[in-house]
């Protein structure tokens, strides 16, 4: 089924280690972004990238960077991990026409 | 700062009822609004995307409008079923496309 892939679905993480999350999408969105949820806050923008070859941040950007590797993939690392990271990320990806479509969210821990 | 609410946070409704979901957004300059169904553990299912230029989408039994003069959106579920149960966000995206989220609406169908 086309859609937003993310990988890995869950994840355990030691703090300070690093870690790299995968989303790639086959609908051929321009733009695609990273969010977070937690329990309380919602969900909230991290990352995101207009097109190929841009990305901006968002509200939560602190501790993570982002790559837009091509028009597919928009990747999250977290460089140092932090155990106020700990939180369901989500891949999502947009065109203006049908809206928002979202990945099915990786569970990342960090002790 | 955007900021979406919607109200109640929580609802148990017996089978077969209809029932309202209310969402209010401060600033009017709106693209779209969108909205979403969560099940625990899961990642955001799409439900209706309403245009700025719309008034109104629906989807079966689904039925969302959007009232950008006052700054509220409404989904209506018909002849609600225990599987409708989940978790109802509303999001809406400005110019730069970027979701904002509301806190979401718990929905509890008995049957």
């Amino acid at each position: 089924n086309a859609g937003v892939t993310q990988t890995p679905k869950f994840q355990v993480l030691k703090t300070g280690q690093s870690m790299t999350l995968q989303c790639a999408q086959d609908m051929n969105h321009n733009s695609m972004y990273w969010y977070r949820q937690d329990p309380g806050m919602g969900l909230r923008l991290i990352y995101y990238s207009a097109s190929e070859g841009t990305t901006d941040k968002g509200e939560v950007p602190n501790g993570y960077n982002v790559s837009r590797l091509n028009k597919r993939e928009f990747s999250l690392r977290l460089e140092s991990a932090a155990p106020s990271q700990t939180s369901v990320y989500f891949c999502a990806s947009t065109t203006d026409y049908y809206g928002y479509t979202f990945g099915s969210g990786t569970r990342l821990t960090v002790v | 700062k955007q900021e979406v609410t919607q109200i109640p946070a929580a609802l148990s409704v017996p089978e077969g009822e209809n029932l309202v979901l209310n969402c209010s957004f401060t600033d009017s300059a709106i693209y779209n609004l969108q909205w979403f169904r969560q099940d625990p553990g899961k990642g955001l299912t799409s439900l209706l995307l309403i245009q700025s230029s719309q008034r109104e989408q629906t989807s079966g039994r689904l039925n969302a409008s959007l009232d950008k003069s006052s700054g509220r959106s409404t989904l209506y579920i018909a002849a609600s079923q225990p599987g409708d149960s989940a978790t109802y966000l509303c999001a809406k995206s400005g110019s730069a496309r970027q979701l904002t989220f509301g806190s979401g609406t718990q929905l509890t169908v008995l049957p």
